[in-house]
């Protein structure tokens, strides 16, 4: 099985919005609504943010949010902030497993 | 309030074995999912496999098929990971992780502090 697949890293200024995407197949993405997003600052645990395609846990600021459209989910961070500046990794449920993407590194200019 | 504290860092030889623990407190221990995943320096996430606490099965990444064993002691709410036949590529942070709710299988949302496994000869 190979990593779902992410851009390496995208940036934007304070205030933009930036959209990451996460590209599966229809094994993954595609056939279930089980895709989950973490945020990962380096040197530490990541950080979950979305699960299943569009929730956020308790705490997550409403700028973070989630789609998916066929085998493609994507993670919108809107009104960047500073602090956003991490290392964004997907994941989906396929076939009584888990797969990760690659991670994507934001950095806010 | 919810802990996972993983075993200290490890060093190894090529052809060896590691056993990392984690041990649970804060929540029922059989009650979670545990996940197993890794991250090589400077790389992404990988998924090892998962275990359930109370009946000890597991499910594997096709890629450690033979090489992994999760398990776990309901007495001391740990879980293990044990990998064998160690190789270079190996190096990298181990993490255990628990899913968000009893109902699921996925989302992970407490995570342990992660172990450093070294395979260096």
């Amino acid at each position: 099985q190979s990593a779902l697949t992410q851009p390496p890293s995208v940036s934007g200024s304070p205030g933009q919005s930036v959209t990451i995407s996460c590209t599966g197949t229809s094994s993954d993405i595609g056939s279930y609504n089980r895709v989950s997003w973490y945020q990962q600052t380096p040197g530490t645990a990541p950080k979950l943010i979305i699960y299943e395609v569009s929730n956020r846990p308790s705490g997550v600021p409403d700028r973070f949010s989630g789609s998916k459209s066929g085998n493609t989910a994507s993670l919108t961070i809107s009104g960047l902030q500073p602090e956003d500046e991490a290392d964004y990794h997907c994941s989906s449920y396929t076939s009584s497993s888990t797969m990760f993407g690659g991670g994507t590194k934001l950095t806010v200019l | 309030q919810v802990q996972l504290v993983q075993s200290g860092a490890e060093v190894k030889k090529p052809g060896a074995s590691v056993k990392v623990s984690c041990k649970a407190s804060g929540f029922t221990f059989t009650d979670y999912y545990m996940h197993w995943v890794r991250q090589a320096p400077g790389q992404g996430l990988e998924w090892m496999g998962i275990i359930n606490p109370s009946s000890g099965s597991t499910g594997y990444a096709q890629k450690f098929q033979g090489r992994v064993t999760m398990t776990r002691d309901t007495s001391t709410s740990t879980v293990y990971m044990e990998l064998s036949s160690l190789r270079s590529e190996d190096t990298a942070v181990y993490y255990c992780a628990r899913v968000r709710t009893r109902f699921t299988d996925m989302d992970l949302d407490y995570w342990g502090q992660g172990t450093l496994v070294t395979v260096s000869s």
